[in-house]
């Protein structure tokens, strides 16, 4: 079984538009972090937003909030107001464990394509 | 500050050739870890390493050898070229402890021909 499912390969919005990307994730740990990074065509992975299993509160990031159900295991990033430079690949990962010393579990993606 | 360094940035080798991926960090990060992105398939975990002279293997370790002798340092070693090895490759380092400090290099684009 997947550990971390994006259920959704490719998305077009318009500009200005809120913006929802899926992940659900499976783990039997009970500590865990969940991330989200966007790949932009140049390639770099950069880190937008984390969600601590224990944290109380859903994390945000400026124009990024991260939408955490525990009891459903889900962890959907949402992107308020997007804009044309938010078009990239977007990953959610997982770490399992306390420490973070195992490396991250990554979802396959969704390519978000955000129009004029 | 350089954070983590990956060369070469592209990189041709025949079928049957040996090389090795560098990455260097320079945050004094315990963790380090590689990863291989390939089409569709997000990225995923090949070694990983908890401190100097310790290594363990990830999802896809078949075909790649690490170590780990410095902090610094964590090369990634394809002793012996195949095309299903075409990948692009990521080096990442991280802080001990729960905090998200995840940092992740440029990425070294190899083809294996």
């Amino acid at each position: 079984a997947q550990k971390i499912t994006q259920t959704q390969p490719g998305m077009f919005v318009q500009e200005k538009e809120a913006v929802t990307l899926d992940c659900t994730y499976d783990t039997s740990d009970p500590s865990y972090g969940l991330f989200w990074y966007k790949q932009p065509s140049s390639g770099e992975m950069i880190f937008l937003i984390y969600q601590g299993s224990y944290d109380q509160q859903n994390a945000t990031e400026g124009r990024y909030s991260l939408n955490f159900q525990k009891a459903r295991k889900s962890a959907n990033l949402v992107i308020s107001a997007s804009q044309l430079g938010d078009s990239a690949m977007y990953f959610c990962a997982m770490r399992e464990g306390r420490g973070g010393a195992d490396g991250l579990t990554f979802g396959k993606g969704t390519h978000l394509i955000i129009q004029p | 500050n350089a954070g983590v360094t990956q060369t070469p940035k592209f990189q041709v080798l025949k079928t049957g050739q040996s090389m090795t991926l560098q990455c260097a960090q320079d945050m004094n990060h315990e963790y380090m870890s590689w990863y291989r992105q390939d089409p569709g398939m997000g990225l995923r975990l090949i070694h990983y390493s908890v401190g100097a002279g310790i290594t363990d293997q990830g999802e896809v370790p078949n075909g790649y050898n690490v170590s780990r002798s410095t902090t610094e340092d964590f090369p990634l070693r394809l002793l012996s070229a195949a095309p299903s090895q075409t990948s692009v490759y990521f080096c990442a380092s991280n802080q001990k402890g729960d905090a998200p400090g995840y940092t992740f290099g440029s990425g070294t684009r190899l083809t294996v021909v």
